[in-house]
């Protein structure tokens, strides 16, 4: 069964606080994606990695940094979380080349009070 | 600034009834069209991913179609059932970038 886990489903930090949110799949894909749910809005892209040490900004990469050391691992990085960064987010991945459908974590929701 | 948006935003209907949802995106540079199921708790999963103007696809009593000239897709369910209570995104590709540019989502709940 394929799979993709996040290190919290839920997380309250302080604004001004170092955040690490863990994703790691299972699949052995080549594409990693981060991404934040806000309502009304969808989801919406914040980085992306198609290989190891490899990282592309998404839409909304402000605020954020990433990083990629092994395959199956993507961290998603708030250097100083900020009370506008309390969000859904959302980790996926896929394999790469051709239309391949992404795999979904169950996400991990912040608050930053 | 590419714009896919979802209709309508949410939905409630009785078990049983039919209902279908529409997915508007760009007319140009199609690569592909996904559709994903969002249950509460739970992870998106993948339920369609469509690449060709015309595509029909069916899972169960779900099924999508695809008109990429004018840029929207259609979802619909047959016979709601109260487990088919999901938010349902879309999600499209261009041709430009690997990246998925999704929907705001519909929101649906089916009462028993």
């Amino acid at each position: 069964d394929v799979k993709v886990t996040q290190s919290s489903r839920y997380l309250v930090k302080r604004t001004g606080e170092k955040v690490f949110l863990e994703c790691v799949q299972d699949m052995d894909h080549e594409n990693m994606f981060w991404y934040r749910q806000d309502p009304g809005l969808g989801l919406r892209l914040i980085y992306f990695s198609y290989d190891v040490k490899m990282k592309e900004k998404g839409d909304i990469p402000e605020g954020y940094s990433v990083s990629r050391e092994k395959k199956e691992r993507f961290s998603l990085i708030l250097e100083s979380a900020s009370t506008n960064q309390t969000s859904m987010y959302l980790c996926a991945s896929s394999q790469a080349g051709g239309v391949n459908e992404q795999f979904f974590g169950p996400g991990t929701r912040l608050t930053v009070l | 600034i590419l714009n896919v948006e979802q209709s309508p935003q949410s939905l409630h209907v009785q078990e049983g009834d039919s209902t279908n949802f529409t997915c508007s995106f760009p007319s140009s540079n199609f690569y592909a069209l996904h559709w994903y199921r969002w249950e509460t708790a739970k992870s998106p999963e993948a339920l369609f991913v469509m690449t060709l103007n015309g595509d029909e696809k069916k899972k169960g009593r779900i099924s999508a179609t695809l008109n990429t000239k004018e840029g929207y897709s259609y979802l619909y369910i047959k016979g709601s059932q109260p487990e088919d209570s999901a938010t349902y995104l879309c999600a499209f590709r261009s041709s430009n970038t690997g990246k998925l540019i999704f929907g705001q989502g519909t929101t649906l709940q089916v009462k028993p």
